[in-house]
């Protein structure tokens, strides 16, 4: 059973420029979450998603941030107008939903804006 | 409001010798709790976790936690660390399928 997957692992974009991040979760798993890392710190929670649904959105910026999960197909983090500031590490998890409570994390996605 | 608060932000130990990693919650119940490992540029691996019962829970790679409800603690614990156990560690709670907190981590390094 594959783990869970991003991609890219590793993201360059100019200033001003639009990011996407995919995750796949692992087989089976309807429940997905993001969390960003910064340099030096712990992971802080971005946005909750179910299939088709925004569960718990408490963590994203207001603004140049989206996230979506489709029906068919990866989750995709939305950057847009990536700023310096922007730059981390971003985690995507994923969960059963249902029994099993634990997260289980992809290896990450690091987004540099030059 | 919840938070994790991991005091140790770098520790470092003797190859062989115990190690002690502390974590402290604050949550309106009982949540679930979490130990991570991460790598340095990997994602993070799930040591251990707790959710009810036995307050003394084991984990993988020889790693164990206690959970003390009257000191809102969870620190996890290794009787003999090896070279390879350097690594950042992350305590975290949640409840249910709701977003896990994360404390700041603590970064561990293993000295010959």
């Amino acid at each position: 059973n594959a783990g869970v997957m991003q991609n890219p692992r590793h993201l360059v974009r100019r200033r001003g420029q639009e990011a996407r991040l995919r995750c796949s979760p692992m087989k089976g798993h309807s429940h997905v979450y993001w969390y960003r890392q910064l340099p030096e710190e712990g992971l802080k929670f971005m946005v909750y998603l179910q299939k088709e649904n925004i569960i718990d959105e408490s963590g994203m910026p207001k603004e140049r941030f989206s996230a979506e999960f489709p029906k068919e197909g990866p989750s995709i983090l939305r950057i847009q107008q990536v700023v310096r500031g922007d730059s981390a590490a971003y985690f995507c998890a994923s969960s059963p939903g249902t029994g099993e409570v634990e997260q289980y994390f992809g290896p990450g996605t690091r987004l540099t804006v030059t | 409001a919840q938070s994790v608060t991991q005091p140790d932000i770098h520790i470092t130990v003797s190859e062989g010798a115990s190690l002690e990693l502390r974590c402290n919650y604050s949550y309106g119940a009982t949540p679930y709790l979490f130990w991570y490992v991460q790598s340095p540029g990997q994602g993070l691996q799930l040591l251990l976790k707790y959710f009810s019962g036995d307050t003394l829970v084991q984990g993988i790679k020889g790693f164990e936690a206690e959970f003390k409800r009257s000191q809102s603690s969870f620190n996890l614990r290794k009787p003999s660390v090896h070279w390879s156990d350097a690594a950042e560690y992350f305590c975290a709670l949640g409840f249910g399928n709701e977003k896990l907190t994360f404390g700041t981590g603590t970064r561990l390094t293993i000295i010959p």
